[in-house]
């Protein structure tokens, strides 16, 4: 099974701060997502890759960049956090294959002070 | 855009079925899926339907799809405690950039 790690599970930031978040596949994905999940507003995509040094804007890509220099690591980057950045965070891979959908990782959970 | 809508919340007694709602605006998606999301964790696939299909049944799940209607839907027998999560239905054409609907909490009580 492919896994999709994410390095933090909880984050807590100052208001202005630059913030990473790190996600690592350990399977050969070319696609490679992230989204930030709110209540009632569902899973809303910042960015998206399809392959390495490779980059797409998303829904809500404002106050977010995205950073992929190997296929298995696709970072993504708060440049100065604000407190509407507090959210869950969750990557995702595909394999391109139909059907399989999307792997996710656990989840960063980012709070903003 | 796409527009996917759920119910936000659904509570059931332990051994009865539920039934998750899913309505869709963008009839052009080729496969139609199921996550769950069990609480402190990511989405987890649980099953799809392509579009030219109108059930598929995978032990205690049902997926129904109404085209004509743009309505897709998740039936879990036997509802059971463990079934307690968060379910998203997500649409796409292929496995770029799926779109999710805003999730459905099940609660399941004794």
């Amino acid at each position: 099974d492919v896994k999709v790690t994410q390095s933090s599970r909880y984050l807590v930031k100052r208001t202005g701060e630059k913030v990473f978040l790190e996600c690592v596949q350990d399977m050969d994905h070319e696609n490679m997502f992230w989204y930030r999940q709110d209540p009632g507003l569902g899973l809303r995509l910042i960015y998206f890759s399809y392959d390495v040094k490779m980059k797409e804007k998303g829904d809500i890509p404002e106050g977010y960049s995205v950073s992929r220099e190997k296929k298995e690591r696709f970072s993504l980057i708060l440049e100065s956090a604000s407190t509407n950045q507090t959210s869950m965070y969750l990557c995702a891979t595909a394999s391109g294959l139909l059907g399989h959908g999307y792997t996710f990782g656990s989840g960063t959970r980012l709070t903003v002070v | 855009g796409e527009d996917v809508e759920q119910s936000l919340f659904l509570s059931v007694r332990e051994g009865d079925s539920s039934v998750i709602n899913c309505t869709y605006t963008d009839s052009s998606s080729t496969y139609l899926y199921w996550y769950k999301q069990e609480p402190g964790a990511g989405l987890q696939l649980l099953t799809y339907i392509f579009s030219n299909m109108d059930m598929k049944q995978d032990q205690r799940l049902t997926v129904l799809l109404n085209k004509k209607d743009k309505h897709l839907s998740l039936r879990i027998a036997d509802t059971q405690t463990g079934d307690s999560a968060i379910y998203f239905c997500a649409l796409g054409r292929n496995t770029d950039k799926l779109i999710f609907g805003t999730g459905t909490r099940l609660q399941v009580f004794p």
